[in-house]
């Protein structure tokens, strides 16, 4: 089955203690991209990856990191978290080719605490 | 930079009626325009998708979507709304390799 999953689906953690939300795709999509959602302010996009080795910032990228080594992984790292990243995540994936703007395949989410 | 406006919190629609949801952006460009679906407790499904072309666009479960470039809008519809149609929708606009996504607009379909 084509999917997107990330790990753990629900974390909660306190303040500085890194941690890394894992995302894996099925599908060999070559863009990968992580969002955070939070009520009223839908989704923001932290960081995206046009292919391995390729990341770029997206809207609200402090605080977080992430890397693309392999083209089905692209982990999210918070090195030192802090309670205004508690939130949503979502992961999600697509393909470049073809037309342009293809739609994302979305993770089920991963909800984290940071108490 | 683009952003997307959802101007209603809430759409409440009876069962059986038609329904609308509302979304109008801002991108300089041609805009790629999207909707998707949340349910609760689910990640978001995509809908449907304005690239280039007809001005109304068809989608997944009945919906479709209706571009109108002088007002800026991209407005969702459905003809005939079900209840299993109540979740949260999400607009949204690609422009540069990024998604900017409105507020959501939560749609209550009531029997």
């Amino acid at each position: 089955e084509a999917q997107v999953t990330q790990n753990p689906r629900y974390l909660i953690t306190v303040t500085g203690k890194k941690l890394t939300v894992t995302c894996s795709q099925n599908m060999n999509h070559e863009y990968m991209s992580w969002y955070r959602q939070d009520p009223g302010l839908g989704l923001r996009q932290i960081y995206y990856s046009m292919n391995v080795e390729v990341t770029d910032k997206g809207d609200v990228p402090e605080g977080y990191k992430v890397s693309r080594k392999e083209k089905r992984n692209f982990p999210l790292i918070l090195e030192s978290p802090s309670p205004n990243q508690t939130s949503l995540y979502f992961c999600a994936s697509s393909w470049t080719s073809g037309i342009p703007y293809n739609e994302e395949f979305f993770g089920p989410g991963t909800r984290l605490t940071v108490l | 930079a683009q952003s997307v406006a959802q101007p209603e919190d809430q759409v409440n629609v009876a069962e059986g009626n038609p329904l609308t949801v509302k979304c109008t952006y801002s991108v300089s460009g041609n805009p790629y325009l999207f909707w998707y679906v949340q349910y609760p407790n689910r990640g978001l499904q995509f809908l449907l998708k304005y690239i280039t072309g007809d001005n109304l666009v068809k989608g997944s479960y009945g919906f479709e979507a209706e571009f109108n470039k002088s007002q800026t809008s991209f407005h969702l519809k459905k003809p005939s709304a079900l209840v299993s149609d109540s979740a949260l929708y999400f607009c949204a606009v690609n422009y540069g390799n990024m998604l900017t996504f409105g507020g959501g607009t939560r749609l209550m379909v009531k029997p």
